[in-house]
């Protein structure tokens, strides 16, 4: 089955562009989807990309899709302590749930 | 309606005790999600509505779980003789059939402790 990793922890300044990194393993994914979880909250979808898709850009988000090596990305453009949160990286397949990897804790230092 | 929405936010019960929890989906949302959290980890998915059929269940929904939609609206999520293996955050989510993206919006789950 599907597998989606990402790396655990990312510090970064404020003002500067964090970049959050996740692998999936299965090739026939069609979408994937960044999640945002603050403490104690449910998850907000943040944005999505289609396989056929190479990049996508909403507002100090951009999505970057490398299919061939089954790489996904999200950059946030002047990231704000607000932003600090958890990320969850996951993908569609042809099931119709997702799988999601086990997160990454932004923390935006001031 | 402003989102999916959970009932309760918070449950702790005795090991062995059953519990229920509620999910309202957004009301035009034919499609019905339930995951389970646990701490560190990303959602894993347990079972998944159509409309009032339950079309797939994970390997994770043990026979002490069950889960029914019986009008194609709201949900529930029963634990029978519950486990302190039990312990996690349920989150419900729904999305709507056809949409273009398949997204799935996602309620403040319900955090069970079992002690």
């Amino acid at each position: 089955g599907e597998d989606v990793e990402q790396s655990l922890f990312l510090s970064v300044r404020e003002g500067d562009s964090s970049v959050i990194n996740c692998t999936y393993t299965d090739s026939s994914s069609t979408y994937l989807y960044w999640y945002k979880q603050e403490p104690g909250a449910g998850l907000q979808l943040l944005t999505y990309i289609f396989s056929n898709m190479d990049m996508k850009q909403d507002q100090r988000l951009t999505v970057l899709l490398n299919k061939k090596d089954k790489h996904l990305s999200l950059r946030i453009a002047d990231t704000q302590t607000g932003d600090s949160a958890i990320y969850f990286c996951a993908a569609h397949t042809g099931r119709r749930a997702l799988t999601f990897g086990s997160g990454t804790r932004l923390q935006v230092q001031p | 309606d402003t989102g999916v929405s959970q009932d309760p936010r918070h449950k702790i019960t005795k090991r062995g005790q059953n519990v229920t929890f509620r999910c309202d989906p957004i009301s035009e949302h034919n499609r019905l999600y339930w995951y389970r959290q646990t701490l560190g980890q990303g959602p894993e998915f347990l079972t998944y509505f159509q409309n009032e059929a339950q079309l797939e269940k994970s390997r994770l929904l043990s026979d002490r779980f069950s889960a029914e939609r019986p009008k194609g609206s709201f949900s529930t999520l029963e634990i029978q003789r519950t486990e302190q293996g039990d312990s996690a955050m349920y989150l419900c989510a729904s999305s709507l059939m056809g949409s273009t993206a398949t997204e799935a919006f996602f309620g403040q789950g319900t955090r069970l402790t079992v002690v």
